[in-house]
């Protein structure tokens, strides 16, 4: 079965860039979602379709998706987007995948 | 207002049985595929099963293929999933969440709040 990776934790300082990567094979022939969970809430969708933003995402969400590797990137990264980020994707384009998630810290 | 809510949730002894249900509003119901997305308390999101707007086409996890059971009534705006042999590593909260396409599967867009399935003796 297909099996996305990432990182169990990424530390930012408020203001910096952080970066979250989510690796699979061949992952960038797939379009890959993040979505973000905050502790106690459901999870909200950040990027989709590798680089797409939904209506309320703030503009420093940005994402990517080539070769075996997806980023999420967050520029000029605030407190409030302390929380853990998953990406998902299709295999064969019926089954979900989710990566294992990653907690953010905002130092 | 917008919105998937959960109800069906419990504890349940290890075997039995458990009928999630999700209502939606909203929206139109009948233009999207659905899906319901499980996590264990602590643990990251699991997709369990997604169903596409007419039933037509169904998918499950292999953790689950056999046991449970996704469908839909569209008439009623309501998806459901019917949880049968339960384990407890089925623990967990199960959140429906909406898909953005109606007959591929895309993105979830909207998600419920979640209900929690404890399977315990």
């Amino acid at each position: 079965s297909y099996e996305l990776t990432q990182a169990p934790s990424v530390s930012v300082s408020p203001g910096q860039t952080a970066s979250i990567t989510c690796s699979g094979d061949k992952l960038g022939d797939e379009y890959v979602s993040w979505y973000q969970q905050k502790p106690g809430q459901s999870p909200v969708l950040v990027i989709y379709q590798d680089i797409k933003r939904p209506s309320g995402i703030p503009e420093r969400f940005s994402g990517s998706n080539s070769g075996n590797t997806a980023t999420l990137t967050i520029s000029g990264t605030q407190a409030m987007d302390e929380a853990d980020y998953y990406c998902q994707a299709w295999d064969s384009s019926t089954v979900g995948v989710f990566g294992g998630g990653t907690k953010l810290t905002v130092l | 207002e917008v919105q998937l809510v959960e109800s069906g949730g419990g504890l349940v002894q290890p075997g039995r049985s458990l009928r999630l249900s999700c209502t939606a509003s909203g929206f139109t119901f009948d233009d999207y595929a659905m899906h319901w997305v499980r996590q264990a308390p602590g643990k990251g999101l699991e997709w369990v099963s997604g169903i596409r707007w007419n039933s037509g086409s169904i998918a499950y996890a292999d953790s689950v293929k056999g046991r449970f059971t996704i469908s839909r009534d569209n008439a009623k705006n309501s998806l459901y999933l019917q949880m049968n042999s339960l384990r407890a590593e089925d623990t967990a909260f199960y959140y429906c969440a909406k898909d953005a396409g109606y007959d591929n599967y895309w993105y979830f867009d909207l998600w419920g709040r979640g209900t929690l399935v404890t399977v315990s003796s």
